[in-house]
């Protein structure tokens, strides 16, 4: 089975630019995840959609970031204008439900705002 | 709202050494808990996952026990090895939301 892809692996912006994550989850999963993990600390939830809309994206900062999921397949995250304290690694995850089992994680992005 | 904490933050060992790392989190009304490791570059991979109902799990070299009541879990680690350097994750789901809510992580060394 492949696993969750996300592109790209890395990415270098300068603050105030825009930047678009892509992640292409498990084939049958429902349920998809975007965490934010900044250096030294756990990765935390910002969106989380079941098919394609949207169950919790509560600690999401819409006024820069907004994330979409269309036909309930492929998601993208965007950040727009990126500040310095965006800098973290997106990691996408998919799961077949919105259940705790069977978390399967993407290599995640890095991203550096300068 | 669920905190989830871990100590230490970091390790180092030699090879060879039994290792205890400790998660504790405030919220006891979790449906489950687990454990991931995470290599440089890399995503999350699920090690354990034990359920509210339970006390422990074992793989391998690995075991986790729960304690509920007191918020609180570790994962012991036999005969370490150095192919066991990583950073561990634990994260509890449940409670207040359903949501996998994430530890802030110990970063392991085990020295050859």
């Amino acid at each position: 089975e492949a696993g969750v892809a996300q592109s790209p692996r890395y990415k270098i912006i300068e603050k105030r630019q825009s930047v678009a994550f892509w992640c292409n989850p498990i084939s049958g999963h429902a349920t998809l995840y975007w965490y934010q993990q900044i250096l030294g600390q756990g990765p935390k939830l910002l969106i989380q959609f079941q098919n394609n809309g949207v169950v919790d994206d509560s600690q999401l900062p819409k006024d820069r970031f907004s994330a979409e999921r269309l036909k309930g397949v492929d998601s993208t995250l965007k950040i727009q204008p990126a500040k310095l304290e965006d800098s973290a690694v997106y990691l996408c995850a998919s799961s077949l439900d919105l259940s705790a089992y069977g978390y399967t994680f993407g290599s995640g992005t890095r991203l550096t705002v300068v | 709202k669920q905190e989830v904490t871990q100590i230490p933050a970091a390790l180092s060992v030699p090879e060879g050494e039994n290792l205890v790392l400790n998660c504790s989190f405030t919220d006891s009304a979790i449906y489950n808990l687990q454990w991931f490791r995470q290599d440089p570059g890399k995503g999350l991979t699920s090690l354990l996952l034990i359920q509210s109902s339970q006390r422990e799990q074992t793989s391998g070299r690995l075991n986790a026990s729960l304690d509920k009541s007191s918020g609180r879990s570790t994962l012991y680690i036999a005969a370490s090895q150095p192919g066991d350097s990583a950073t561990y994750l634990c994260a509890v789901y449940g409670g207040a939301t359903n949501k996998l809510i994430f530890g802030t992580g110990t970063l392991l060394a085990v020295q050859p």
